[in-house]
């Protein structure tokens, strides 16, 4: 069936510096790509979303892109922040959403 | 306020005694679904529904009924539920499938003994 891989499954950057998500998906009709942060105990939040016809789209400290041909997705967060540490899933929609499993990502002050 | 709503929140029960957890939205969204969640693999989709009395099956339906009786509300069934089936469980919803953002609710932690 369709999946979505996530890499890495963990991250652990300084406060104020990068950290990149990778994904991949293997339907070739996806044209959704959300990213949810999930914070401990809590919901799935949309943190921001790209559609299959744009490249890249950037949020304050907050970026994505896309490579449709390579099935490719990224999430950049600049100037990392300690409110920054969390779960983040990527997710690829068509007629279904699929998630990743998921990158937990903690920021040391 | 706009909102998914989730009842129970927490649930501790036995295996076979059927369950219900209720979900409901007030925001005239077309599109429900329900998730599971469980370490290491992140949400799995379980049935989703594109408007009143149309339901379909996601990734991980199997032990699990819905019903769409009203657009705002998607409670999901157990009829006879197993330990396998202990879980965190988010309701979701958006206006269309079709590329629009999910509000989930709160989430329900479910134990089944």
């Amino acid at each position: 069936g369709e999946n979505v891989e996530q890499h890495p499954s963990t991250l652990s950057v300084q406060e104020g510096d990068s950290a990149v998500i990778k994904c991949t998906y293997s339907d070739s009709a996806s044209n959704y790509f959300p990213w949810y942060k999930q914070e401990l105990g809590k919901r799935p939040q949309l943190i921001i979303d790209i559609r299959s016809n744009v490249g890249e789209k950037k949020d304050q400290r907050i970026a994505v892109t896309l490579n449709k041909t390579a099935k490719h997705f990224s999430l950049h967060i600049t100037e990392t922040q300690p409110e920054d540490s969390a779960v983040y899933f990527c997710a690829s929609l068509y007629d279904k959403v699929i998630f990743g499993p998921g990158t937990s990502l903690s920021v040391i002050p | 306020e706009a909102q998914v709503t989730q009842n129970p929140r927490y649930l501790i029960t036995v295996t076979g005694k059927k369950l219900t957890v209720t979900c409901s939205q007030n925001m005239n969204h077309e599109y429900m679904s329900w998730y599971r969640q469980d370490p290491g693999l992140g949400l799995r989709q379980i049935y989703y529904s594109m408007n009143v009395e149309v339901t379909d099956k996601g990734d991980v339906p199997e032990g699990y009924k819905v019903s769409r009786k009203e657009k705002r509300n998607f409670p999901l069934i157990l009829e006879s539920p197993s330990p396998n089936q202990t879980s965190l469980y988010f309701c979701a919803s958006s206006l269309s499938t079709w590329g629009e953002t999910q509000y989930f609710g709160p989430g329900t932690r479910l134990l089944v003994l």
